[in-house]
């Protein structure tokens, strides 16, 4: 079945440096690509997503860059500041029956941004 | 638009009980979903439910049950609790883009707290 694979675990940036999370899947039907950021104690909240017929998108200090032939898709923070401490997950769409709207996520990135 | 809401916040089980996760969402959207968040496991599908009347297996659903009578609500049950169901678990909803015939984001609750104890 389909599988991501969501690196690092833990990241440790410095406030006004950059950080870059990296995911790759398995299944070459996937078409949508969506990161959410957890907050502790919320549930996860949609940042930014990138569908298969878009290479990169950006909004302000995130972008997303997607690599349809190595499948794989990255996360990039610019001038990262102490809000953005939380856990980032990368997700991939599947075709499961009737429903092409399921998600397979990664097992998440805690990004830490020291002041 | 209060979005996705779910209760109860918390609750604590003895192994065996039974009891009933409620999902509600006002912003008219088809699809629903239950996961369960386990350290290090990221988000994990237990069922999920493409319309009212309709529920579908997701990755996870041994000991679980869920319906959708009605396109709002989305209800998950556990009939006899186990230890093994401790979790933190998010209903989501969604809906389809006819227009770029593709699926949109999936909106979050805020989550339930579980131990089974």
């Amino acid at each position: 079945g389909e599988n991501v694979e969501q690196h690092p675990s833990t990241l440790s940036v410095q406030e006004g440096d950059s950080a870059v999370i990296k995911c790759t899947y398995s299944d070459s039907a996937s078409n949508y690509f969506p990161w959410y950021k957890q907050e502790l104690g919320k549930g996860p909240q949609l940042i930014i997503d990138i569908r298969s017929n878009v290479g990169e998108k950006k909004d302000q200090r995130i972008a997303v860059t997607l690599n349809k032939t190595a499948k794989h898709f990255s996360l990039h923070i610019t001038e990262t500041q102490p809000e953005d401490s939380a856990v980032y997950f990368c997700a991939a769409s599947i075709r499961d029956g009737g429903s092409q709207g399921n998600l397979i996520f990664g097992k998440g990135t805690k990004l830490s941004v020291k002041p | 638009n209060a979005g996705v809401t779910q209760t109860p916040k918390f609750r604590v089980l003895k192994t065996g009980q039974s009891m009933t996760l409620l999902c509600a969402q006002d912003m008219n959207h088809e699809y629903m979903y239950w996961y369960r968040q386990d350290p290090g496991m990221g988000l994990r599908l237990i069922h999920y439910s493409v319309g009212e009347g309709t529920t579908a297996k997701g990755e996870v659903p041994d000991g679980y049950n869920v319906s959708r009578l009605k396109k709002q609500n989305f209800l998950l049950g556990l009939e006899s609790a186990a230890p093994s169901q401790t979790s933190v678990y998010f209903c989501a909803s969604s809906y389809f883009i006819r227009s770029l015939a593709a699926y949109n984001e999936q909106f979050f609750g805020p989550g339930t707290r579980l131990t089974v104890l």
